[in-house]
């Protein structure tokens, strides 16, 4: 099964942009790259996802690299409410969500 | 509107024991998903309910089972608890079955066997 890695931890200033790498070097050529992001003592929140080209919405964008083996989730400006942490997934071909460890997001004021 | 809903919040059950969860998706949402969530971890996939039929499932042995309602409700249950069990029971739920606009998730059911 493709797996996605994932730095442990960042840490970022307020205010400024954070980029979040993400390496999925295993992934098939139909997989989707979806981002989560979970709160303290919330359920998972849906980021952002992608297939082949650069997506931009309201909360952040996503850059997926020509050759699909790495992505990077970009916050234009953090804020101290970005606190979180952030999920690489893949969707495999059953169209379920594959979950690794995630990168738990430090932002200080 | 109400998003995807839990309940209950918190469980606390004796080994041995079965334990059931319940989940009501978004309105208009078809799809629900369940998960595991052990601390410190990312989320497991346990199954995927869509129109009612089960649709996916996870690694997980046969003492968890499921099933979605006609109004699209769903449960989880688990029988013959193990220390182990215990996490976090995440649902989720799509509009479709592929929910590659996203899913939504509830907050979840913190389960403890003690």
């Amino acid at each position: 099964d493709a797996k996605t890695t994932q730095p442990n931890s960042m840490e970022s200033n307020e205010e400024e942009p954070v980029h979040l790498p993400c390496n999925h070097s295993t992934i098939s050529g139909t997989d989707y790259i979806h981002w989560y992001r979970q709160l303290p003592s919330q359920g998972p929140e849906y980021v952002i996802h992608g297939l082949t080209s650069n997506v931009n919405n309201r909360m952040a964008s996503l850059a997926i690299a020509e050759d699909r083996k790495s992505s990077t989730l970009i916050l234009h400006r953090a804020t101290l409410r970005d606190a979180a942490v952030y999920y690489c997934i893949h969707m495999d071909s059953n169209y379920q969500l594959i979950w690794g460890a995630g990168t738990k997001l430090i932002i200080k004021p | 509107d109400a998003g995807v809903t839990q309940s209950p919040t918190h469980l606390i059950k004796t080994r041995g024991q079965h334990v059931t969860l319940r989940c009501s998706p978004i309105s208009g949402h078809k799809s629900v998903s369940w998960y595991q969530q052990v601390l410190g971890q990312g989320p497991q996939f346990i199954f995927q309910y869509y129109e009612k039929e089960e649709r996916g499932r996870g690694n997980f042995p046969d003492r968890f089972s499921a099933r979605q309602f006609p109004n699209y409700s769903s449960e989880l249950n688990v029988n013959a608890l193990l220390l182990g069990d215990s996490a976090l029971y995440l649902c989720a739920s799509s509009l479709a079955l592929r929910g590659l606009d996203g899913y939504t998730f509830g907050s979840g059911t913190r389960l403890t066997v003690v």
